[in-house]
């Protein structure tokens, strides 16, 4: 059964048209992630919410942002797209966080978005 | 700053041999966890195994065990008997500093591994 859950798989989306990818999670897991991963490249961070704390990445442009309504539900909110934001976005969930912490994260299967 | 390397591109191996994927890293950090993924054409990311710097045994899990070498700074990853089913990229990351509370992962650029029969 899926714990990590994002929809939908594919998204098409117009240049400079909003869009709004979502994630959710069963486990109860306190902290959210979100990754950009374009093809062959490794995933990046492009922001996080510990709990209710929001984290972002000093090179996330400001056209991404974010919003965790519960503990459940993370969506990314990409305001006007360009062509260079076309790629894969990987939502994961860990359950807490520390020096100590061997949690790893777990990923949803992602969101393949593509900008005409 | 952290960083993790991957220095093979592309890895191929025949079914039924094993296979070493390299990781070296680097951190200042004296505690740190050093994670392996593996992704499929698919897309998800499937947690394999981890490492943390403070273990005193390397991590087994199944076929996935992981050559941890702390002076040397590397965290290979070794596949036994290798299947078709285990071509996909994997990737090396590290948990991050205290700077971001632990809680981050940097990633290595991924090895392609292609298993043929």
């Amino acid at each position: 059964d899926a714990m990590v859950i994002q929809n939908p798989r594919y998204q098409v989306t117009q240049f400079g048209k909003p869009v709004t990818l979502s994630c959710s999670q069963t486990l109860n897991h306190n902290v959210m992630y979100w990754y950009q991963q374009k093809s062959s490249q490794a995933p990046k961070l492009l922001f996080h919410y510990y709990d209710k704390d929001f984290n972002n990445e000093a090179d996330t442009p400001d056209n991404f942002q974010s919003r965790r309504p519960n503990t459940s539900f993370c969506f990314l909110d990409i305001r006007s797209p360009g062509l260079g934001d076309a790629a894969m976005y990987l939502c994961a969930t860990s359950r807490d966080r520390g020096r100590a912490s061997n949690q790893p994260q777990h990923f949803g299967d992602g969101t393949r978005l593509s900008i005409l | 700053a952290q960083k993790i390397t991957q220095t093979q591109p592309g890895m191929f191996v025949q079914e039924k041999e094993a296979v070493t994927l390299d990781c070296t890293y680097d951190t200042s950090d004296p505690s740190y966890g050093l994670f392996w993924y593996k992704q499929p054409s698919s897309g998800e990311m499937i947690f394999l195994i981890y490492q943390g710097s403070y273990d005193q045994q390397n991590a087994t899990e199944g076929r996935y065990s992981l050559n941890f070498q702390k002076a040397r700074k590397s965290a290979n990853l070794v596949i036994s008997a290798s299947q078709l089913g285990d071509s996909a990229m994997y990737f090396c990351a590290m948990r991050g500093g205290a700077a971001t509370g632990y809680s981050t992962l940097t990633f290595g650029k991924g090895t392609m591994l292609l298993v043929s029969p």
